[in-house]
């Protein structure tokens, strides 16, 4: 089982449309979570983080956390086409080889905003 | 605030030449740097990950002879590909995280290398 899960896609939406994205992930003990966006041949830039379980609404985006389900999502609302990127989850989880935290990435979800 | 900037952000080199690329944090100081490879339509692949005044801490089967990592300073990191090969193209991205109980990483704009 990978630690960070989520559906490659691509996930099509229309315009103005909310855009939901999701994310797994299997270390219990996990603190925080990102979301990261990537457009094709640019680095990951941040979107928004979380820590606690509920919602977190900064503009367009909700990030969800249910950390008793070990999930966590994205919610876009009012997709535009400018949000069509790949959308990077990312959690904080202990990594036994360095004995320190890190952010493990899952693969991403390409998500295409059509006009 | 929690600006990264990377230098090269492209470079071109014949094969067996070394290249280094340079990651600034400009606005935080940055305890912990990570270096990031992704191939093109892949994901991103951590290489190493480095702490400020100590040795980098490379990730399996990432060769540290080849990939030097220096961070020197809390605001600088470098990382040279040794003797470059064309399998070593690829798209070369650093993140920063600064101290304190936050964990966010922040990413340099990435250098894209192509080996001849």
């Amino acid at each position: 089982q990978k630690e960070v899960e989520q559906n490659s896609g691509p996930l099509s939406v229309p315009e103005g449309a909310i855009a939901s994205l999701n994310c797994t992930y299997s270390d219990r003990g996990s603190q925080s979570f990102f979301w990261y966006r990537q457009y094709s041949g640019k680095s990951p830039e941040l979107i928004m983080f979380i820590y606690s379980n509920g919602d977190k609404e900064d503009g367009r985006f909700t990030a969800q956390l249910n950390k008793a389900s070990q999930y966590v999502s994205l919610l876009i609302r009012d997709s535009q086409p400018s949000d069509s990127a790949t959308y990077l989850c990312a959690v904080n989880s202990w990594r036994r080889d360095t004995g320190r935290r890190a952010l493990t990435f899952g693969s991403g979800t390409r998500l295409q905003v059509q006009p | 605030g929690a600006v990264v900037s990377q230098h090269p952000s492209r470079v071109i080199c014949k094969s067996g030449t070394s290249v280094k690329i340079e990651c600034r944090s400009l606005d935080f100081q940055a305890t912990t740097m990570f270096w990031y490879r992704q191939f093109p339509k892949q994901s991103l692949m951590l290489m190493a990950t480095s702490n400020e005044g100590s040795k980098a801490t490379y990730e399996q089967g990432v060769e540290k002879d080849k990939f030097l990592i220096n961070h020197a300073s809390l605001t600088l990191s470098t990382l040279t590909v040794t003797s470059a090969h064309p399998e070593d193209s690829s798209f070369y991205i650093c993140s920063a995280r600064g101290a304190g109980r936050t964990d966010t990483q922040y990413f340099g704009p990435g250098t894209r290398l192509t080996v001849l």
